[in-house]
């Protein structure tokens, strides 16, 4: 059974790089049935999709935050990573990383990491 | 993008009652609709996909309808681990939508 875990400094500097890796357990990064994202959720808030990449390396962002983000993908590490620029207490956010299952109709997302609460502030 | 727009934003219900959420498309997204659960700190969990698809491992009183721009998400049953936060999502065109999210309450 896949697991997704994240991890990360849970406490980032405003104007600093924000840098997560999901490690993938249970099967391989390269497993065909799976993309794989970043969402986020700020304290209290919705859910917010960040990126996503597929196994051709292609890769997809929000426009919102298109100028800041950077998903890839180590596959001898099996991880996949997210890094954000020039963070202010507006990333402040739970993120999880998840597995896209893009063979089924509408690529729901399965399965979530646990998330990871970085803050930002100095 | 797309917008994804929930109703009620939050609902008091009790044990065994019916409960229905909806959720609407600011444009056609065909059934390119998923439905999650969340409950306190905890990720969310994919409970239908393709607007009407249990997944699996999911109880059957879950069940999920609509195409277009108009869906539904019904809990026949309502039972005591259902209390959470329900969230569509639309996974039409990028970037993917979430909406705002129900809150299921015990009354």
């Amino acid at each position: 059974q896949l697991q997704l875990q994240e991890s990360g400094p849970g406490l980032v500097k405003p104007s600093e790089t924000l840098s997560l890796t999901c490690t993938v357990s249970g099967g391989s990064i390269s497993n065909s049935n799976y993309y794989w994202g970043w969402i986020r959720q700020p304290p209290g808030k919705g859910l917010e999709w960040i990126a996503s990449i597929n196994d051709s390396g292609d890769t997809y962002y929000n426009p919102s935050l298109k100028s800041r983000v950077t998903i890839s993908v180590d596959t001898s590490k099996n991880q996949f990573s997210l890094k954000v620029t020039s963070v202010t207490a507006a990333d402040t956010a739970v993120y999880y990383c998840a597995g896209i299952l893009f063979r089924l109709s509408s690529s729901p997302l399965d399965p979530w990491g646990q998330g990871a609460l970085v803050i930002v502030s100095s | 993008d797309i917008q994804m727009t929930q109703s009620p934003s939050s609902l008091s219900a009790s044990v065994g009652d019916r409960v229905t959420i909806t959720c609407r498309a600011s444009q056609s997204i065909s059934n390119h609709l998923n439905w999650y659960q969340q409950k306190p700190g905890k990720a969310p969990k994919v409970l239908i996909y393709a607007a009407s698809t249990l997944q699996s491992g999911v109880p059957l009183r879950f069940s999920g309808s609509g195409s277009g721009t108009d869906f539904t998400l019904t809990i026949t049953s309502l039972q005591p681990e259902d209390f959470a936060t329900y969230y569509c999502q639309q996974s039409n065109s990028v970037p993917r939508t979430f909406g705002q999210g129900t809150k299921v309450e015990i009354k």
